[in-house]
């Protein structure tokens, strides 16, 4: 069964800074890989995934996220915190059915990003 | 482009009570499923329905119902609700294939005093 560890329920930093957000997957087969960002009282957005080719997968408003498989990880970055980053991250993992598609996702806990002046 | 219309958005149940949470999508995708959302504990899958005429339980599907009523639709019911179920419900629906992400719904966000 796959499962998900996202590391720091909170995570706070400075504007401009590097925002770095913790991944790590357990999944007996190659995984298929998400993360999602919920701004308040929303639904949540997709903001880049993994499925095959390149393991450094980029995303929106400069967010990119590395697979790295030796580590069972996927951890999501970008370099300069804006204070509009401000909001809650889910990292998702699902697994590969008929001919690449994939079907329920497993969602981590969530870390809420909080960005200071 | 309405995308995933969950109604209601807020509702407050007393215990024992029962009601069905709506969700409808325009997008003629397959794939849908409920997620309930807890402080610390991410979305967890309550049922999902791969095509139309089927749904599955996921990992937190005791105290609901489903019905994938046509293609667009799919509602979640409580038939007896209980303290526990307070919660913010997420509908989402997705494409077949590997292309396609969740388009989430706007959610629910349901009491139960």
């Amino acid at each position: 069964a796959q499962s998900v560890t996202q590391l720091g329920s909170h995570v706070s930093v400075s504007e401009g800074a590097l925002v770095l957000l913790r991944c790590n997957y357990s999944s007996s087969v190659p995984p298929y890989l998400f993360w999602y960002v919920q701004y308040p009282n929303q639904g949540l957005q997709l903001l880049l995934k993994y499925t095959t080719g390149a393991t450094l997968v980029k995303g929106i408003n400069g967010f990119e996220a590395e697979f790295k498989k030796s580590e069972t990880s996927f951890h999501l970055t970008k370099p300069s915190a804006h204070m509009s980053d401000a909001a809650e991250y889910f990292c998702a993992v699902s697994l590969r059915i008929d001919f690449g598609g994939y079907n329920k996702l497993i969602f981590g806990a969530g870390t809420r990003l909080a960005v200071h002046p | 482009n309405a995308g995933v219309t969950q109604t209601p958005k807020f509702q407050v149940l007393k215990t024992g009570q029962s009601m069905t949470l709506q969700c409808a999508q325009d997008m003629n995708h397959n794939s849908m499923y409920w997620y309930r959302q807890d402080p610390g504990m991410g979305l967890r899958l309550i049922y999902y329905s791969a095509s139309e005429g089927t749904t599955d339980k996921g990992e937190v599907p005791n105290g609901y119902n489903v019905s994938r009523l046509n293609k667009r639709e799919f509602s979640l019911r409580l038939e007896s609700a209980a303290p526990s179920q307070t919660s913010v419900y997420f509908c989402a629906a997705k494409g077949t294939g590997g292309l396609y992400g969740y388009t989430f719904g706007s959610g629910t966000r349901l009491t139960v005093v």
